[in-house]
């Protein structure tokens, strides 16, 4: 099955820094790649995906680009801000099957005012 | 995007007791619907695969008979945590596919 892999565990910035989170996959048969960012107590919440036929997407302060010869994905989140601060998953999900997704272990972004 | 509702969002039981949790999708029918099980500053650990009409798909290690799973309609399903211990206190999330994945708000779990 797949298996993803999630870099760092944790990361501090300083308000306005940008943050780079880093997954890779296992499963060359995945095809769509979202990112969720979850705060404390609260829901998951989709905050960008991407599917393997596109090698970046942008949406305002976040992006995430795809590399899929290497098997690994990343977010980009510019211009970070307090209310940034959660934890953010990446998951993969197969083309196939059950087309349930694998989640990474989740990185805790802490952006200091 | 598309919204999925979780009740109770927290409870509190005595051992031995058992417990339902809801999971309705508000604006799409959902075929399938997963239920995770979250530790603190932990992942999702996904536990089953709820399909309506038929019966759930557990995860290795997972206790069928302890989780109780139903599916009945196309924007409902439930999990039902029987005889419940404090060892099964946590995060329960539901989540369900319409294109993509959404989660339900969650429901934080404790057994006394």
């Amino acid at each position: 099955g797949e298996n993803v892999e999630q870099h760092p565990s944790t990361l501090s910035v300083q308000e306005g820094d940008s943050a780079v989170i880093k997954c890779t996959y296992s499963d060359s048969a995945s095809n769509y790649f979202p990112w969720y960012k979850q705060e404390l107590g609260k829901r998951p919440q989709l905050i960008i995906d991407i599917r393997s036929n596109v090698g970046e997407k942008k949406d305002q302060r976040i992006a995430v680009t795809l590399n899929k010869t290497a098997k690994h994905f990343s977010l980009h989140i510019t211009e970070t801000q307090p209310e940034d601060s959660a934890v953010y998953f990446c998951a993969a999900r197969p083309r196939g099957g059950s087309y349930i997704p694998t989640f990474g272990r989740g990185t805790s972004l802490i952006v200091h005012p | 995007g598309a919204v999925v509702s979780q009740h109770p969002s927290r409870v509190i039981c005595k051992s031995g007791t058992s417990v339902k949790i809801e999971c309705r999708s508000l604006d799409f029918q959902a075929t399938t619907m997963f239920w995770y099980r979250q530790f603190p500053k932990q992942s999702l650990m996904l536990m089953a695969t709820s399909n309506e009409g038929s019966k759930a798909t557990y995860e290795q290690g997972v206790e069928k008979d302890k989780f109780l799973i139903n599916h009945a309609s196309l924007t409902l399903s439930t999990l039902t945590v029987t005889s419940a211990h404090p060892e099964d206190s946590s995060f329960y999330i539901c989540s369900a596919m319409s294109e993509k994945l959404f989660f339900g708000s969650g429901t934080q779990l404790s057994v006394l």
